[in-house]
């Protein structure tokens, strides 16, 4: 199966600052990448779909790119709502995601 | 508004079968644009995917947990199923539905429902 590896794993950031987070593949997935965002004791929630398409309703702030093997993404200016845990997850072959990466408050 | 829900046991015995169900509100299982997914989340952990069935039966099974793993649908009741054998204490976790679009992404989650495997 394709193991997915996001880095950082945890990162600390300031409202307002833009983050990156980055996601690749063990092989290329084209564009099967899709990202989602987590808060606490709630189900994941689709942030970006085929690595570059901002799901509906989806602030413009975040953004995804990237195919083949490595990807990122981005959130431009970041809002105190958006401390949360990002998995990125690959739909090439059966599902898997990354590790996670926890985005706390400096 | 398409809604999942998972229902099921939540404790079941070291060795035994978790079984669980999703019923699907809203939306037609049946549908030719979606896949639909069971995952699951260990405490603390992140997220990983027992696999996904089509309507039509198809399956694809995490490859760790092939032996183990049974998904099935009844497109009558709107419901597909998911059944783990031999369970252990490292199947304890909170298990979620999905629909998962052909077209891209998991865009309907369940609320999740915790299992606990424990004697």
């Amino acid at each position: 199966d394709i193991q997915m590896t996001q880095s950082p794993s945890s990162l600390s950031a300031s409202v307002g600052d833009r983050v990156i987070i980055t996601c690749r593949a063990s092989q290329s997935i084209n564009n099967y990448l899709n990202w989602y965002q987590q808060k606490p004791g709630k189900a994941p929630k689709l942030l970006i779909y085929g690595a570059s398409n901002l799901q509906s309703g989806v602030p413009s702030r975040f953004s995804g790119s990237g195919s083949g093997t490595d990807f990122t993404l981005t959130i431009s200016s970041l809002q105190p709502e958006d401390f949360a845990t990002y998995y990125c997850q690959q739909s090439y072959t059966t599902i898997t995601f990354g590790q996670g990466t926890r985005l706390e408050i400096k | 508004q398409v809604q999942l829900q998972e229902s099921g046991p939540g404790l079941v015995k070291p060795s035994e079968t978790l079984s669980l169900t999703c019923t699907v509100f809203g939306g037609s299982i049946s549908s030719s644009g979606y896949y639909w997914d069971w995952i699951r989340q260990a405490p603390g952990k992140g997220l990983e995917c027992l696999g996904s069935i089509f309507y039509s039966g198809t399956t694809y099974y995490n490859p760790s947990l092939r032996s183990r793993v049974t998904i099935f649908v009844d497109t009558s009741k709107n419901q597909f199923s998911l059944k783990l054998s031999s369970v252990t204490a490292a199947d304890t976790a909170v298990y979620y539905c999905a629909r998962h679009r052909t077209a891209g992404g998991i865009d309907y989650w369940g609320q999740g429902t915790l299992v606990t495997v424990s004697s």
